[in-house]
């Protein structure tokens, strides 16, 4: 089956504009999940999304957000760009959301904020 | 701070040695997962293990918990280069919420 698929896979954006990144989840899957990776803080979690709700959120702030769609389809979105935001973001699908099953990674996008 | 810590910070071995790397974490948990991710792409779910169990094999790796010292080790047995990679461990907050929390990594290179 197709795994999960993160568009696009580079993107370069310019400070203070804003980017919306895409993330389909395997089929049949509900939960999806966003981190961000960098080498100075590692992986650090977003949100995570189920059945169109936010479910639980990270520390971050408000201009990060994102939304779930009715077929588990998620977007990330991020104003106001800042040079700090330049990372490999991940996204990752799993049946119901939990630390108690596994969770499949797309292959990220990887933003630079210049 | 991190829930969990990867150790060491890097690694180095000759093909067809074992790999061992550790994980520590601070508070209890409720589940602790495994992943290796390589250069620069998505992460790939190693092992899962509960907190009321002590150790888990799959394949060539297996995996150890000690809830008394809050802390989790990796082994790859007779490696390949195929194996060179970051791995990861993976900590839930043991209340419940689904709020993951990874450590640094330890990264692994396995020469030919």
């Amino acid at each position: 089956k197709a795994g999960v698929t993160q568009t696009p896979r580079y993107l370069i954006k310019t400070r203070g504009q804003q980017v919306t990144l895409s993330c389909s989840p395997i089929s049949g899957h509900r939960s999806v999940s966003w981190y961000q990776q960098t080498p100075g803080q590692g992986l650090q979690f977003l949100f995570e999304y189920f059945s169109e709700t936010q479910r639980n959120k990270g520390n971050f702030p408000g201009r990060f957000s994102g939304r779930q769609f009715s077929n588990s389809r998620s977007e990330m979105n991020v104003s106001t760009l800042e040079l700090g935001d330049s990372a490999l973001y991940l996204c990752a699908s799993s049946l119901v959301g939990g630390m108690d099953t596994e969770a499949f990674f797309g292959q990220g996008t990887r933003l630079t904020v210049v | 701070s991190q829930q969990g810590e990867e150790d060491p910070q890097a690694l180095s071995i000759q093909e067809g040695e074992n790999a061992t790397m550790n994980c520590s974490y601070k508070t209890s948990i409720n589940n602790l997962q495994w992943y290796r991710q390589n250069s620069g792409r998505g992460l790939v779910h190693l092992i899962l293990i509960r907190s009321n169990e002590r150790e888990k094999h799959s394949g060539r790796l297996r995996v150890t918990l000690d809830t008394s010292k809050k802390s989790s080790s990796l082994l790859i047995t007779a490696s390949r280069a195929a194996d060179t990679a970051s791995y990861f461990c993976a900590t839930d907050d043991g209340g419940g919420s689904y709020i993951p929390t990874f450590g640094r990594g330890t990264s692994l290179i396995v020469h030919p």
